[in-house]
């Protein structure tokens, strides 16, 4: 089945690394992603890896999987009030049918001076 | 290259009205996703369209919703007879291929209110 879980929230202050963590239980996803919502707003997407690379490097934000334990996490370094957002992960599974997105619950990041 | 549009951004509809909810895709792109989020959920997915082909809907409840993408002209989602347990956010997403990362760009959302 597909299901996607995160923490509902975290609390960070301005300056130190944020950690939001994610589980999925499709092993065949294809890709995993990470989207920023603002309030209000759509999704942004902020970064994504492909299922047989371990960690994705892109500025501030780091990825990490996990597939045997099916375990996704994005660091974000140095966090600044403008990251305070809802974070979402998802997976997909690209077949005929599409590129279908499954989103985790989302976890509310906040980021306080 | 304007992105993902929706509109209305917002749409108020009382009890028993009908909803039509609109997306025109980022230009190139002929994959449009409908996700629908609950308040304090996340996003479920709810169909997937090619240009005047329905591909998967299999997340869209059976009765009082449809949606369609013609040749010409934007993708409709439809609610008729509306109730309470529909107002939610409506998102749309575009993409240019299934293939690869077949990454998604999402518009800002149509925030629907039953009252």
């Amino acid at each position: 089945g597909e299901d996607v879980e995160q923490s509902l929230f975290l609390s960070v202050r301005e300056g130190d690394s944020s950690v939001i963590n994610c589980t999925y239980t499709d092993s065949s996803s294809t890709y995993l992603y990470w989207y920023k919502q603002e309030p209000g707003a759509g999704l942004q997407l902020l970064t994504y890896i492909f299922s047989n690379m371990d960690m994705k490097q892109d500025q501030r934000l780091t990825v990490l999987l996990n597939k045997k334990d099916k375990h996704l996490s994005l660091r974000i370094a140095d966090t600044q009030t403008g990251d305070s957002a809802i974070y979402f992960c998802a997976e997909s599974r690209i077949t005929g049918g599409g590129n279908k997105l499954t989103f985790g619950t989302g976890t509310q990041l906040k980021v306080e001076l | 290259n304007a992105g993902v549009m929706q509109n209305p951004r917002h749409l108020v509809r009382r009890r028993g009205q009908e909803a039509r909810l609109r997306c025109s895709p980022m230009k190139g792109h002929s994959h449009v996703y409908w996700y629908r989020q609950l308040p304090e959920e996340g996003l479920k997915f709810m169909v997937y369209l090619q240009k005047e082909n329905i591909i998967d809907e299999s997340g869209m409840p059976k009765e009082r919703f449809s949606a369609e993408f013609p040749k010409e002209g934007p993708s409709i989602l439809r609610i008729q007879q509306v109730v309470r347990g529909d107002s939610a956010a409506y998102f749309c997403a575009s993409s240019p291929t299934i293939q690869g990362v077949g990454e998604q760009y999402f518009g800002p959302g149509t925030r629907l209110t039953v009252t």
